[in-house]
């Protein structure tokens, strides 16, 4: 069955350096991989899509990576902030329109100051 | 422009009670999906509307549920009985494009059942 793995339940990071958060997946081909935040009590919000023929992705602070051969993608946020403390949602999917979006449990990440 | 709207943030029921969980979707937005999210685990997909028509309710996990969309535009979902495995948060999400686009989640129903 198709199985998202997110690295670890809880990363902390100091201040300005650089988090990375990972996400595995198995017995999935996916054309595409979207990354959500979501705080306490809020709904995710959408960050980033990245699709298998893209190899990396950009916004501000935040990088993505696609590695369809590994089955993996990488989520960097670099100078890392307080503010940037959060879950971290990664979730393939497909192009059909009809194949759910599926999540992984999420990266509690904790920016230390 | 209003996003997603649910109601009631919160509500606590006992046990064989019903519950109605409502969600107003972005304007002009046809997809409209419904997921779970159970204490300690992923968020799950329940089911997909496109407009009034479900596309998807694969994700649904028994007859006590019933999703509704009237005219395509709020939906509501309806758990009766409740059980005390239904407590969780209910989120509803809305886009454009299905699944291959953005989705735009609402804040959540957390649904408590005693």
């Amino acid at each position: 069955s198709q199985k998202i793995e997110q690295n670890s339940e809880a990363l902390n990071i100091q201040e300005g350096k650089t988090a990375t958060l990972t996400c595995n997946y198995t017995n999935y081909s996916p054309a595409y991989l979207q990354w959500y935040r979501q705080d306490p009590g809020r709904g995710p919000v959408f960050l980033l899509l990245i699709r298998e023929n893209e190899k990396e992705k950009r916004k501000e602070r935040l990088k993505v990576t696609f590695d369809t051969t590994l089955k993996q993608s990488l989520f960097h946020i670099t100078a890392s902030q307080p503010a940037d403390s959060a879950t971290y949602l990664c979730a393939p999917g497909h192009d059909s329109g009809n194949t759910p979006l599926v999540f992984g449990k999420g990266t509690r990440l904790s920016v230390i100051a | 422009e209003a996003g997603v709207t649910q109601f009631p943030s919160h509500s606590v029921i006992e046990k064989g009670q019903t519950v109605t969980l409502r969600c107003d979707p972005i304007s002009g937005h046809d997809n409209l999906y419904w997921y779970r999210r159970v204490m300690g685990k992923e968020i799950k997909f329940l089911l997909h509307f496109v407009k009034e028509s479900k596309q998807d309710e694969s994700g649904m996990p028994n007859n006590r549920f019933l999703a509704e969309r009237t005219g395509g535009t709020y939906s509501t979902l309806k758990v009766q009985p409740a059980e005390l495995e239904d407590s969780g948060v209910y989120f509803c999400a809305s886009s454009l494009i299905a699944f291959t686009g953005e989705l735009f989640f609402g804040e959540g129903s957390r649904l408590t059942v005693l």
